[in-house]
C-alpha cells in the first residue's frame, strides 16, 4: 500500500465548476495535510494546509480533512483554466518528514 | 511566505562528468533541507535529508556515494551527482522548512546527461 494515495486522472471539468481532488494516507499518526499545485516543469507551490478534521477554506479552495477514514481533500470552486495543473497531496508523518502522492492531472476546459 | 533559491534551473551535462546544484533558504535559516527527484508524469520522491552539520540522511535505493549531499550551513545544501549518466536525467527539487510543518520549494533544476 503506498502512503499517499491519490487517482493520477486526468480529472476534467467545465470551467466554472467544481473539481474534487481526493487522497488517503496510509499512516494513521500523521497530523499534517497539504495540497500543492504544479504546473509543468515547474516547482510545485502550496495551495492549501489543514491540521485538524473539517472544512477549512481559503478563496475557490477548500480542504476536508477527516482523520477517522484517513481522507483529505481539495474542492476548487468555480475552476478556471488557470488551474489547469497537476495537484499534489501532500502528509506529514512526523517532524518534516513528508510525503507525496503520485499527483492528479485536472484539466478545466473553457 | 519564506524564499528557496535554487540554482542552476538547468543543466545539460556529459556521461561521466559531475553536477553540483545548490539550495538556498534566502531569508530563514534551515537546519534541515530535503532533496527531491521527480521523473516525467510522476510524483516527487524523497531523496535524502539534509541536515546542517552531519551527514544527509537518504532513503532506500538512493546511492549516497552517488548523490553527495552537503549541508554546510544553516541557509546552504548541495547536491552532487557524481559520474551522471542518461538515467540521472531528472527534475531535481529541494525545499527547507521555515517553521514546524511548511515547506517551501525552490524552484528545481531540470538536468539533462547526454
Amino acid at each position: 500500500q503506498k502512503e499517499v494515495e491519490q487517482n493520477s486522472g486526468p480529472l476534467s471539468v467545465p470551467e466554472g465548476a467544481i473539481a474534487s481532488l481526493n487522497c488517503t494516507y496510509s499512516d494513521r499518526g500523521s497530523q499534517s495535510f497539504f495540497w500543492y499545485r504544479q504546473y509543468s516543469g515547474k516547482s510545485p507551490e502550496l495551495i492549501m494546509s489543514i491540521y485538524s478534521n473539517g472544512d477549512k477554506e481559503d478563496g475557490r479552495f477548500t480542504a476536508q480533512l477527516n482523520k477517522a477514514s484517513q481522507y483529505v481533500s481539495l474542492l476548487i470552486r468555480d475552476s478556471q483554466p488557470s488551474d489547469s495543473a497537476t495537484y499534489l497531496c501532500a502528509v506529514e508523518k512526523n517532524n518534516n518528514d513528508m510525503r507525496f502522492g503520485a499527483g492528479t492531472r485536472l484539466t478545466v476546459k473553457p | 511566505g519564506a524564499v528557496v533559491s535554487q540554482h542552476p534551473s538547468w543543466v545539460i551535462c556529459k556521461s561521466g562528468t559531475s553536477v553540483k546544484i545548490e539550495c538556498r533558504s534566502l531569508d530563514f535559516q534551515a537546519t534541515t533541507m530535503f532533496w527531491y527527484r521527480q521523473f516525467p508524469k510522476q510524483s516527487l520522491m524523497l531523496m535524502a535529508t539534509s541536515n546542517e552539520g552531519s551527514k544527509a540522511t537518504y532513503e532506500q535505493g538512493v546511492e549516497k556515494d552517488k548523490f553527495l549531499i552537503n549541508h554546510a550551513s544553516l541557509t546552504l545544501s548541495t547536491l552532487t551527482v557524481t559520474s551522471a549518466h542518461p538515467e540521472d536525467s531528472s527534475f531535481y527539487i529541494c525545499s527547507a522548512n521555515s517553521g514546524p510543518t511548511e515547506a517551501f520549494f525552490g524552484q528545481g533544476t531540470r538536468l539533462t546527461v547526454v
